[in-house]
């Protein structure tokens, strides 16, 4: 099993940019698929992208022109940017690892999520 | 608005069977496969259900899963206190090329 941890600052002014790390131990970077979603207070789960140790990715079309995601395979991480947050991106961000099993994707281990408002 | 549609809210006494249904669309539940989180107060989802029906190791029997056509539901039998918890459908959509997440089902044991 995975350990996942998010890294990051705790509060983001609107307009600037949302900077997360989720380190990995217990296993390689490079064997897997990674993704960030996230979760508004009181609200439900919404996938933000997923990124392959090659340094492939997929983003959510609704938050495409403002995500970048990448690996840094040497320090066993992979982080998330997301640029001219608003109040509305306040949210409990996770990072989670994409396992594949019996012909089916899944995100398996999960960190325990860091809460990020964005607020003047 | 939610992609992938659950009740809002689910309820049981213990003992009871509950179900909690996942209605989707051709391009997520109607060609990919479905996998369910459950989300226990104030920490990160679990993995609950995978490929469908599959189960991790350490999940209790008690929980099931099945797929029919676009839509997908999560059976969870000899109701416990402790299965009180907020419940996710999650499935690959083919037209958005990501993942979709059902807007959750707040179970209650009565």
């Amino acid at each position: 099993q995975l350990q996942l941890q998010e890294s990051g600052p705790r509060l983001v002014k609107p307009s600037e940019t949302l900077s997360l790390t989720c380190t990995v131990s217990g296993g390689s970077i490079s064997s897997y698929y990674w993704g960030w979603i996230r979760q508004p207070p009181g609200k439900g789960l919404e996938w933000i992208g997923s990124i392959y140790y090659s340094g492939s990715t997929y983003y959510n079309p609704s938050l495409k022109s403002r995500v970048t995601i990448s690996i840094d395979t040497s320090k066993n991480q992979f982080s998330l940017k997301l640029t001219s947050v608003t109040a509305a991106d306040t949210a409990v961000y996770y990072c989670a690892s994409l396992a594949f099993s019996s012909g089916a994707w899944y995100f398996d281990d999960w960190g325990q999520g860091t809460l990020v408002p964005v607020s003047s | 608005q939610s992609v992938l549609t659950q009740p809002p809210s689910a309820s049981g006494t213990p003992g009871q069977r509950v179900t909690i249904s996942c209605s989707g669309s051709s391009s997520n539940i109607g060609s990919n496969t479905v996998n369910w989180y459950q989300q226990l107060p104030g920490t990160a989802p679990k993995l609950l259900i995978y490929n469908n029906n599959q189960r991790p190791s350490g999940v209790p029997d008690r929980f099931s899963g099945s797929k029919s056509g676009t839509s997908a539901s999560l059976a969870i039998s000899g109701l416990q206190s402790e299965d009180e918890a907020d419940y996710y459908c999650a499935a690959w959509d083919d037209s958005l090329n990501g993942w979709v997440f059902g807007g959750g089902t707040k179970l209650t044991v009565l």
